[in-house]
């Protein structure tokens, strides 16, 4: 089946820097990713919706220039977070899908800590 | 309201129960509908698609999906305690592309 792989799986950083996550289709080619995020104990939040060769698409309230999305090939999607904050701190998870549709397959994830 | 609604639990079921988690959705337009399971500290994982009304099995799971009602639901029969877990709702509209748009997710707790 179709397979997403995310990496890294967890990063600790100090607060000011910038941190970049990864996302790759890894058997299929995905025109378009998804980054979510997600709080403990709450549900997936959309980020944005990330297309290959064109601007990210954000989601109300996401500010585009904190989270960097660059979508370069059909399997390669990066999320970079830029002037981290301890507020930041959260699971990232990325996802996409086959062009036929379908289900999402989810990358692992990613546990961000701003310390 | 919201366009996908779940009870958020938790639902406390006794282990070999018959596990009962429903969603209702807002959108008429929904044409794919998926449940998810989400351990604690993991990412998504699909468990079931179901695009038509009516039942779908895979092993201990049940899809059911009422389309005219706005409700699928997941059965998950002889609960183990290892699907204690968020389930998590999602549906998709034909002319949303690839975009799902999910619910809350009901925990679930099997007890042994």
């Amino acid at each position: 089946g179709a397979v997403v792989s995310q990496h890294p799986s967890r990063v600790i950083c100090k607060s000011g820097t910038s941190v970049k996550i990864e996302c790759r289709s890894l058997d299929f080619q995905a025109t378009t990713m998804f980054w979510y995020r997600q709080f403990p104990k709450k549900s997936l939040m959309l980020m944005a919706t990330s297309n290959e060769g064109s601007k990210a698409t954000y989601e109300q309230g996401v500010e585009k220039d904190k989270f960097l999305i660059n979508h370069a090939s059909l399997t390669l999607s990066t999320l970079t977070v830029t002037s981290a904050h301890p507020e930041d701190s959260s699971f990232y998870i990325c996802s996409a899908t086959p062009r036929g549709g379908g289900g999402y397959t989810f990358g692992s994830g990613t546990r961000l800590t701003v310390v | 309201q919201k366009e996908v609604e779940q009870n958020s639990g938790p639902l406390s079921v006794p282990e070999g129960a018959i596990a009962s988690l429903n969603c209702t959705y807002s959108d008429r337009g929904s044409q794919s509908f998926f449940w998810y399971r989400q351990y604690s500290g993991k990412s998504p994982e699909l468990i079931m698609s179901i695009y038509s009304n009516g039942d779908k099995e895979d092993g201990r799971f049940t899809a059911q999906l009422n389309k005219a009602s706005q409700y699928v639901s997941l059965l998950i029969r002889d609960s183990q305690p290892s699907d204690s877990a968020t389930y998590l709702c999602a549906v998709n509209r034909l002319d949303a592309g690839n975009m799902l748009t999910f619910g809350g997710g009901t925990r679930l707790m099997v007890k042994p």
